[in-house]
């Protein structure tokens, strides 16, 4: 009963350089989605998925894309990192109902990343 | 426009006093869901409660409650009798009907409780 994974959970990175956070949940889940946080701004939104195959953007999403080919799977990849891409990332996943409201979300434990 | 704003930025409190968390939250849907969530410093989102813009009962869970009043558009948290492992920042998060439900976090309040 894993919930959402995430990985790697800590990540250094040089201004430039990609690399791709993943997520993976096994509740057959929906919804998945991906925030980043930043100190005093709570959690915002990067991308979203309803579904494999539909993804779209969030509030923040300039410099990330996504993509969802499977139902339990939902990477987020960074194309060229710069330092104001520094913070922590959350993976999330939730079940929706016929309605599109959603139970609830099931959170990963994090990726903190630092891009120097 | 949805949004959700906590005023509190930090709260610090003795062991055992009763806290409030408050929660402002705005939105034209008529059907929308309510969360809290806590982060400890460990870093992990401890999902605590939601709920639904029908159902203005207020929720008790041991120590912990909840006001919702649709009146003020306030979803506050109170902690009683406050404890060392209450410590951590909490998030009021806003979550409306359709539009696939886009999860709106307010910037949260972090709770330090001294012994």
């Amino acid at each position: 009963n894993a919930g959402v994974t995430q990985t790697p959970k800590f990540q250094v990175l040089k201004t430039g350089q990609s690399m791709t956070l993943q997520c993976a949940q096994d509740m057959n889940h929906e919804y998945m989605s991906w925030y980043r946080q930043d100190p005093g701004m709570g959690l915002r939104l990067i991308h979203y998925s309803v579904g494999a195959g539909i993804t779209d953007q969030g509030e923040v999403p300039n410099g990330y894309n996504v993509s969802r080919s499977t139902t339990e799977d939902f990477p987020l990849r960074l194309l060229s990192a710069a330092p104001s891409q520094t913070s922590v990332y959350f993976c999330a996943s939730s079940q929706l109902d016929r309605q599109g409201n959603n139970y609830g979300y099931t959170f990963g434990s994090g990726t903190r990343l630092t891009v120097v | 426009a949805q949004k959700v704003t906590q005023a509190q930025t930090e709260i610090s409190v003795v062991e055992k006093e009763d806290v409030t968390l408050d929660c402002v939250y705005e939105t034209r849907d008529t059907t929308y869901y309510l969360f809290w969530y806590k982060q400890p410093p460990s870093g992990e989102l401890v999902f605590l409660i939601r709920r639904n813009s029908f159902d203005e009962q207020n929720e008790i869970s041991g120590r912990y409650s909840w006001n919702f009043q649709k009146s003020t558009s306030s979803f506050n948290f109170t902690i009683t009798a406050s404890q060392v492992v209450d410590s951590a920042v909490y998030f009021c998060a806003l979550s409306a009907q359709g539009g696939y439900n886009k999860l709106i976090f307010g910037a949260g309040t972090r709770l330090a409780v001294h012994p």
